[in-house]
């Protein structure tokens, strides 16, 4: 089975900068890999979902980035804002089953 | 759509019970799986479903029971509760090994 790690201490920034979550895995490289929000007392939103063979998807203030080689996926939010304070969790897809990552928490300060 | 509802919100459970959470999803979705989540350990798949009539195990399955006889639902049933299973259950559906809608979860503790 995959070990997923992210960053295991909470981020903190500030409101309008840029904030950068880390996802590495220790296997194989799965066929895609997918980002989620997750909100206290609440199940996880979909965000986003990347695939081998790309290298890099955005949506809106959202950028996910995919290295094959590193075994590693950031995930940025651009111009980030409070309403973005969560946890996000990184999830990789390997045939039927899927991985998740404990989380990030992040906390965007105004 | 009311998207994925789960049954009961919360549960209190004695050592030996036996439960079934409820989850039910309207959007015609072939895929269904039941995760637990626990502090530092992420979430961790305990049974999945392709497709009425089938379903395999995920990484966590003891203790466990799923069937799935409709598209719409996908029970999981606890046999006999042990304070080891105190967790947050989530299950969550999607058309193909996509993107995963989540329902709102059952917190269950086991006494």
């Amino acid at each position: 089975s995959q070990k997923i790690e992210q960053n295991s201490e909470a981020l903190n920034i500030q409101e309008g900068k840029t904030a950068t979550l880390t996802c590495n895995y220790t296997n194989y490289s799965p066929a895609y890999l997918q980002w989620y929000r997750q909100d206290p007392g609440r199940g996880p939103v979909f965000l986003l979902l990347i695939r081998e063979n790309e290298k890099e998807k955005r949506k809106e203030r959202l950028k996910v980035t995919f290295d094959t080689t590193l075994k590693q996926s950031l995930f940025h939010i651009t111009a980030s804002q409070p309403a973005d304070s969560a946890t996000y969790l990184c999830a990789l897809g390997d045939g039927n089953q899927f991985y998740f990552g404990t989380g990030t928490s992040l906390t965007v300060i105004p | 759509n009311a998207g994925v509802t789960q049954t009961p919100k919360f549960q209190v459970l004695k050592t030996g019970q036996s439960m079934t959470l409820q989850c039910a999803q309207d959007m015609n979705h072939e895929y269904m799986s039941w995760y637990r989540q626990d502090p530092g350990m992420g979430l961790r798949l305990i049974h999945y479903s392709v497709g009425a009539g089938i379903t395999d195990q995920g990484e966590v399955p003891n203790g466990y029971n799923v069937s799935r006889s409709t598209t719409e639902d996908f029970p999981l049933r606890l046999l006999s509760a042990a304070p080891s299973q105190t967790s947050v259950y989530f299950c969550a559906s999607s058309r193909d090994w996509g993107m995963q809608y989540f329902g709102p979860g059952t917190r269950l503790t086991v006494l």
